[in-house]
Order: structure tokens, then sequence, then C-alpha cells
């Protein structure tokens, strides 16, 4: 069946540097995607959203890219803060279902 | 705008003991659904409702039953609640399967 999955439970970056958060798909069929930031405690917020007519997709200081020959999407927050420390879901919305997958952690250090 | 709106925040259950859910959105939106989520894991699909009326099973629906007799809400059911269903309960709702969908505050769920 279908399924969104992540490739790393826990990203850890400096405050400044650039992350990049993985998410691969298995559905050839899946159209579009989106990411979302769960911060400790409360729901998951939208982020960013791509269609499958894009490769890339760009909003202030997140850049997702997609890969439909590898069914593989990515995040990059540019210049990372504290306040981006969250867990970062991709999710496919597919077929009426809204599947998400396990999640990365990023944890931003001073 | 209050968006989705999860009643109630909190609660604490004896094995066995039965409860409702609910979850009210104030967007028009057609798409609702429900989601648990445990430590350490994602947000996994309970059951879902592509409109008034109708609702469908998600990944993980056994224990669980759903009801979407008006547009805005979608009640979650726990008839017979299992320690296994200690968990947090997120509700959200979106215009379309092509749209954003939008997340309530959670419920925490414990069962004891």
């Amino acid at each position: 069946g279908e399924s969104v999955g992540l490739h790393l439970p826990t990203l850890s970056v400096q405050e400044g540097d650039n992350s990049i958060i993985n998410c691969a798909y298995s559905n050839s069929a899946s159209d579009y995607f989106i990411w979302y930031k769960q911060e400790s405690g409360k729901g998951p917020q939208f982020i960013i959203d791509i269609r499958s007519n894009m490769d890339k997709r760009q909003g202030q200081r997140v850049t997702v890219l997609l890969n439909k020959t590898v069914k593989h999407l990515s995040l990059q927050i540019a210049a990372t803060q504290p306040g981006d420390s969250a867990v970062y879901f991709c999710a496919d919305p597919g077929f009426q279902k809204l599947v998400f997958g396990t999640g990365t952690r990023l944890l931003v250090s001073p | 705008n209050a968006g989705v709106t999860q009643t109630p925040k909190f609660r604490v259950l004896k094995t066995g003991q039965s409860m409702t859910l609910l979850c009210a959105q104030d967007m028009n939106h057609e798409y609702m659904y429900w989601y648990r989520q445990d430590p350490g894991m994602g947000l996994r699909l309970i059951h879902y409702s592509v409109g008034e009326g109708t609702t469908a099973k998600g990944e993980v629906p056994d224990g669980y039953n759903v009801s979407r007799l008006k547009k805005q809400n979608f009640l979650l059911g726990l008839e017979s609640a299992a320690p296994s269903q200690t968990s947090v309960y997120f509700c959200a709702s979106s215009y379309s399967s092509t749209r954003e969908a939008f997340f309530g505050q959670g419920t925490r769920l414990t069962v004891v």
C-alpha cells in the first residue's frame, strides 16, 4: 500500500547551518505532497507544499525538492534557527487519505 | 476564526469506559481526519471523512467509531477503552485532498 517514510529519525545541526530533511514515498501516482512542522505539545502546522508538476518550490527560508524518478522529497531549511527545533513530517494526501511518515526530529544547538 | 477545536484537551478513562472526542471546524472544510500519535511515532490515521454523512477507515480503525452528522463536526468514539488507546489524538480538516490540512491542538487520553 501507500507509504511515506523518512530516512532519519533525528537531525542535529548548529544554529546558522542549513538543514536537509529527507522523505521517500512509494506511490508513484502521488501528485501532491505537504510538509508539516510539529512543535512540542502542539498540532502539526503547514510549512510548504509541492505538486508533481514542479521539481522545486521555495518559501521563506524553506525549499522543497521533488524527485519523481526516485520518489524522494527533501525539505531544506536555510540558516536554521533555534525556533526551527521541531519534528518535521512529509505527508501524502493521495486517494483522500492524508498519510504521514514517522517524522524527523530537528535539534538546533547554539 | 477558531480553526479546528478539539474537546476535551485532557481525559483519563478507566479500562472499559466509553467516551466521545469532539472535533469542530469553522472553515467549511469537506475533509476531516482523526489521528493518534504515540511517543516516538508519527501520526497514524484512524478514520476520515470526505463530506457530511460519510466516513471511512484509516490505518488503525479498530476500537474506534466515528460520525459526521454535521459538516463542521467529526466525532471519535471509544466504546470500551483499553490501555493501548492511551495516546494523543489529533483532528484535522482540509478543503480537499489537494489542499493543506489544519490541525487541532490535540487531546491527551490516558486509559488506566
